[in-house]
């Protein structure tokens, strides 16, 4: 059974970068043809998409966020990243990492980021 | 960017009764079409994918349909643990989106 598990500071300052580490156990993060992906979700609203990764290293991004958003993978380590930088309030919000199939069978039980100084 | 609208965003259902959700997207997503459910505090639950293929463990009221730009999904008969807020997501593209849920209720 593959499990996800999101990890990080729970508290970033405005302007500074946001880092998460999302570490996959079960299974290795380079078997089957898997994107990984974030996702956050602000306190009551809804989801959105932040960008994947594949184990080759190749990414896509949401547009929205691309400027500021870079996520890497450690396959030694069965881990990938999220660094959000410049962040604002509104970066506030249930960080998720998850298995990306197109859909998302796998996820994390997400991590509360909370931008303030 | 395609853009996913859910409705209603808010339905309330006596348990043992039938729920239907819409999603619509503004372009076609094909068949490329999933459908998540959400309870508070936890991370969304995968129900259907493919438009209409209920992922493992799901229990067959839960049945999704529709293709292109107009999808439904179904309970069938609510049970109390089915109340929750649900989601659709098209992959038609890289570009992933969510509409932005329906929260089914207790009537």
């Amino acid at each position: 059974q593959v499990q996800l598990q999101e990890s990080g500071p729970g508290l970033v300052k405005p302007s500074q970068t946001l880092s998460l580490t999302c570490t996959v156990s079960g299974g290795s993060i380079s078997s089957g043809s898997y994107y990984w992906s974030w996702i956050r979700q602000p306190a009551g609203k809804g989801l959105e998409w932040i960008g994947r990764i594949y184990t080759s290293g190749s990414t896509n991004y949401n547009p929205s966020l691309k400027s500021r958003v870079t996520i890497s993978v450690d396959t030694s380590k069965n881990q990938f990243s999220l660094k959000l930088s410049s962040v604002t309030a509104a970066d506030t919000a249930v960080y998720y990492c998850a298995r990306d199939y197109g859909d998302y069978d796998y996820w994390g039980q997400g991590t509360l980021v909370t931008v303030s100084s | 960017e395609i853009v996913m609208t859910q409705s209603p965003a808010t339905l309330s259902v006596s348990p043992g009764e039938r729920a239907t959700l819409s999603c619509r997207a503004s372009q076609s997503v094909s068949s490329n079409l999933a459908w998540y459910q959400q309870k508070p505090g936890q991370a969304p639950r995968l129900l259907i994918y493919g438009a209409s293929t209920r992922a493992t463990g799901i229990p067959a009221r839960f049945s999704g349909s529709g293709s292109g730009t107009e999808f439904t999904l179904t309970i069938s008969s609510l049970q109390s643990e089915d109340f929750a807020v649900y989601y659709c997501q098209q992959y038609n593209n890289w570009r992933s989106t969510f509409g932005g849920g329906t929260k089914v209720e207790i009537k």
